[in-house]
């Protein structure tokens, strides 16, 4: 079936620094690819998406570029902040039900 | 702004105590979901639903059951709260557009002692 594969963390960045955060996925058909953020305590918040290969998402910094030759979607900024400490869940829509599958989370530590 | 409220952010409950946890969203969505977020295990689907009064289980659904009476609310019901219940759930509401992607709430962080 469909999965999602993330990096595992921690990763711990000083501020500035450049981030990515991979992630790969297995699907039939053409899913959606989603990037969601979890600041502490709270749920999770949609940061980007992308509907079709070489789609671009970006929001707030961030990009994740869809590429169906390599079947990733990694996430990437150019400079962290502390504010920028998370988790991030990278998920992709199954094409038939529209539910989402989601990776197991990537934990970002920013330090000053 | 759109939202997905869930009724508490932190509940403590007694083993054996039947537990309510109630999530309502106010964008018109048709489908609902419940997960449960535990450190190590990621997000685990327990149930979900596409259309009121519709139910279809997740990945783990022992030990729980669901109620979508309402298009806006769908409750999730801990039958007999057990110690290894303690968790976060979510809940997520999404259109019927495939593509959308999920809303959710801020989560409910319970514990059963």
């Amino acid at each position: 079936g469909d999965s999602v594969t993330q990096m595992e963390g921690p990763v711990t960045l000083s501020e500035e620094a450049f981030l990515t955060i991979n992630c790969t996925y297995t699907a039939t058909g053409y899913p959606s690819l989603f990037w969601y953020v979890q600041y502490p305590g709270e749920g999770l918040q949609l940061l980007l998406k992308a509907t079709k290969a070489d789609d671009k998402g970006s929001n707030k910094g961030f990009e994740a570029t869809y590429r169906k030759e390599t079947t990733s979607f990694h996430l990437e900024k150019g400079s962290v902040q502390v504010s920028d400490s998370a988790v991030y869940f990278c998920a992709l829509s199954d094409g038939n039900t529209g539910k989402l599958i989601f990776g197991q989370g990537t934990t970002l530590q920013v330090k000053p | 702004d759109v939202k997905v409220t869930q009724s508490s952010r932190y509940l403590v409950k007694r083993t054996g105590e039947k537990v309510f946890l109630e999530c309502v969203q106010d964008m018109d969505h048709e489908n609902m979901f419940w997960y449960r977020q535990d450190p190590g295990l990621g997000l685990r689907l327990i149930y979900f639903s596409y259309d009121v009064k519709m139910k279809e289980k997740g990945d783990i659904p022992e030990g729980y059951s669901v109620s979508r009476e309402k298009k806006e609310r769908f409750s999730l019901i801990l039958e007999s709260a057990s110690t290894n219940q303690t968790s976060m759930y979510l809940c997520a509401s999404s259109p019927r557009v495939r593509n959308y992607g999920y809303t959710f709430g801020s989560g409910t962080r319970l514990t059963v002692v």
